[in-house]
């Protein structure tokens, strides 16, 4: 059964600090997705990568960057966590021929 | 970058009514793809459709069937005779070429019984 699994289902952490969330698939993809999910916006694509060490911005980068160092995992990291961060976090990968694609669980981050 | 319309934010039904959710999209690639996901209350995504901008060809899988029209660039979803597990948000999804995804703010469907 083709898994993506999060570090953590819920995370609590102070502002300003530094906050990695980790992603890891088993598919041996060579997409992964990091997307933030909010009430009454949807998914919005922070960042995208496409290949180990590749990446490209997505649609609200700023505040994130984000680490592929190995193919199976990929980590979007909160440089100064602010409150606006507070989130759902949702992991995503996928082929290069981009059938679909499969989520993770999500990490809902409070930033307090 | 593309950029997806669902205009319907919230959509209630009676059981057993068909529903048409809307989507609208705009894309500067000549060739990507569309998808469907579904998120039922329990929160995971769900997978229920990809379309490939080359394929015009409506489907229909069950209750489920799609309407793409290019010209307009609309992708519909219609559930017939809907139920009460129905209910969830859906999203559409434009894919940036064959790569990035980018997701609508979704529908929220209520099938009341």
């Amino acid at each position: 059964d083709v898994k993506v699994t999060q570090s953590s289902r819920y995370l609590v952490k102070r502002t300003g600090e530094k906050v990695f969330l980790e992603c890891v698939q088993d598919m041996d993809h060579e997409n992964m997705f990091w997307y933030r999910q909010d009430p009454g916006l949807g998914l919005r694509l922070i960042y995208f990568s496409y290949d180990v060490k590749m990446k490209e911005k997505g649609d609200i980068p700023e505040g994130y960057s984000v680490s592929r160092e190995k193919k199976e995992r990929f980590s979007l990291i909160l440089e100064s966590a602010s409150t606006n961060q507070t989130s759902m976090y949702l992991c995503a990968s996928s082929s290069p021929a981009l059938e679909r694609q499969y989520f993770g669980p999500g990490t809902r981050l409070t930033v307090t | 970058a593309q950029k997806v319309t669902q205009a319907q934010t919230e959509i209630s039904v009676v059981e057993k009514e068909d529903v048409t959710l809307d989507c609208v999209y705009e894309t500067r690639d000549t060739t990507y793809y569309l998808f469907w996901y579904k998120q039922p209350p329990s929160g995971e995504l769900v997978f229920l459709i990809r379309r490939n901008s080359f394929d015009e060809q409506n489907e229909i899988s069950g209750r489920y069937s799609w309407n793409f029209q290019k010209s307009t660039s609309s992708f519909n979803f219609t559930i017939t005779a809907s139920q009460v597990v129905d209910s969830a948000v859906y999203f559409c999804a434009p894919s940036g070429g064959y790569q990035k995804v980018t997701f609508g703010i979704g529908t929220k469907l209520q099938v009341i019984p």
